[in-house]
């Protein structure tokens, strides 16, 4: 079946040590999201990639930074991660086709940081 | 700023009875409107959606009405069943310009609870 995959699904990091979260996705679309989700809040969209062209949100830390190195796969970097950024991390794809709304994202299960 | 929100963080329903989801948004430049469903464990899944240009879209069980003059949306699930127990997430899109695909702004997400 196609799909996000995400690995791993938990990571645990220490305060200020780099963490990388990794995203792969079989269903060759065009694009790929990172969202960030805090507890009980909503997923906030740190980055999206369209093919090699990164889109980053204007509110998104620093800290944070994306590769992508082939259609497949994404990742995130965390390169001091405080305690502050522990959350669920979502990637999400979609086509990159039609309108906004009718470009369905679809949507991995997400890896849960904590961090130390 | 949250420009989406659902202010029931959860809503109890028994089966066969009629859940109704609320959503409000303050930017009026969304031009789509999303529900996502999430079970525990997975990733959000698209559900249904509506275009800004309608008041109504209806797939199945689900129903989504748009109130632009209101800023609101619902989505209504009739009859509710203990399978749909999940947290639902309303989302909302804007077309960047000169970009053929759209960012989604997503509400904190009501838990919905079906008890048969």
């Amino acid at each position: 079946d196609a799909m996000v995959i995400q690995n791993p699904r938990y990571q645990v990091t220490q305060f200020g040590k780099p963490v990388t979260l990794s995203c792969s996705q079989t269903l060759n679309h065009n694009v790929m999201y990172w969202y960030q989700q805090k507890s009980s809040q909503a997923p906030k969209l740190l980055f999206h990639y369209y093919d090699k062209d990164f889109n980053n949100e204007a509110d998104t830390p620093d800290n944070f930074q994306s590769r992508r190195p082939n259609t497949s796969f994404c990742f995130l970097d965390i390169r001091s991660p405080g305690l502050g950024d522990a959350a669920m991390y979502l990637c999400a794809t979609s086509r990159g086709t039609g309108t906004g709304g009718t470009d369905t994202q679809y949507f991995g299960p997400g890896t849960r940081l904590t961090v130390l | 700023d949250q420009q989406v929100k659902q202010n029931s963080p959860s809503l109890s329903v028994q089966e066969g009875r009629i859940s109704i989801l609320n959503c409000d948004y303050t930017n009026s430049m969304f031009d789509y409107f999303l529900w996502y469903k999430k079970y525990p464990a997975e990733g959000p899944t698209f559900l249904i959606s509506i275009s800004s240009i309608k008041d109504k879209n209806e797939d199945g069980r689900f129903t989504v009405f748009l109130n632009k003059s209101a800023k609101h949306l619902s989505l209504h699930i009739v009859p509710s069943q203990p399978g749909d127990s999940a947290v639902y997430f309303c989302a909302a899109s804007s077309t960047p310009g000169g970009t053929s695909y759209g960012k989604l702004t997503f509400g904190q997400g009501t838990i919905l609870t079906v008890h048969p």
